[in-house]
């Protein structure tokens, strides 16, 4: 069964630290890799994805990188701010529209 | 327009009650999709359409029934639910580049259903 985890479960900084969020999946043969960012009882919102031919996408001050390799992909947030304290999941994407999350980490950004 | 929207927000109902869950996205996306999110716990994929089409059942009990009566909408009715399928139900859109192949998802709000 294709397994997504995610490193650190919880997460509290200071505002204004740099920080990276780690996801690591079982099966290197990945379609594309999804983050996403939940607040409490909200749906998701679509963060970056990377497509499986690709290294890393950047938006604003996210960047996510992709390492089929090695099986991870880490979301690095710059300059986090207290708007950012929200849930992290990280998504693997396989073919035939299969998409399967980790359990995300909680970040708490401290003002 | 990145929108996907739900409907109910909230939902609350009886073990013997029927009700319908709606999800509307008017991006042109052909692939759409149910989850189901438990407290604290990922989304799980319930049911994929592929153009109008039902694609994937992740052997979903039969007392939730999905339908989608055309490319922009997507129902799932539910029929004499369990207290255990209280959860957050979670409705996504994304391009259907065909075979399996797909693109970003982009997810809706969400339905919190309470079955008492």
């Amino acid at each position: 069964k294709q397994e997504v985890t995610q490193i650190p479960a919880a997460l509290s900084v200071p505002e204004g630290e740099n920080l990276v969020l780690n996801c690591s999946f079982t099966d290197s043969a990945i379609y594309n890799l999804q983050w996403f960012r939940q607040d409490p009882g909200k749906g998701l919102t679509s963060l970056l994805l990377i497509q499986s031919s690709q290294r890393e996408q950047t938006s604003g001050r996210l960047n996510a990188s992709l390492d089929k390799s090695s099986g991870r992909s880490t979301l690095y947030i710059a300059a986090s701010q207290p708007g950012d304290s929200a849930t992290y999941l990280c998504a693997r994407g396989a073919g035939s529209y299969q998409l399967t999350f980790g359990k995300g980490t909680k970040l708490s950004v401290i003002p | 327009d990145t929108e996907v929207t739900q409907t109910p927000k909230h939902l609350v109902m009886g073990m013997t009650n029927k009700k319908s869950l709606k999800c509307e996205q008017h991006m042109g996306h052909r692939a759409m999709y149910w989850y189901k999110q438990k407290a604290k716990k990922p989304p799980e994929l319930m049911f994929v359409y592929s153009y109008e089409k039902l694609s994937i059942n992740e052997s979903v009990p039969s007392r939730f029934s999905p339908e989608c009566p055309n490319s922009s909408l997507l129902n799932l009715h539910l029929h004499a639910l369990q207290p255990e399928d209280s959860a957050l139900y979670l409705c996504a859109s994304s391009q259907d580049g065909g075979r399996g192949f797909w693109y970003t998802q982009y997810f809706g709000p969400g339905t919190r259903l309470t079955v008492l």
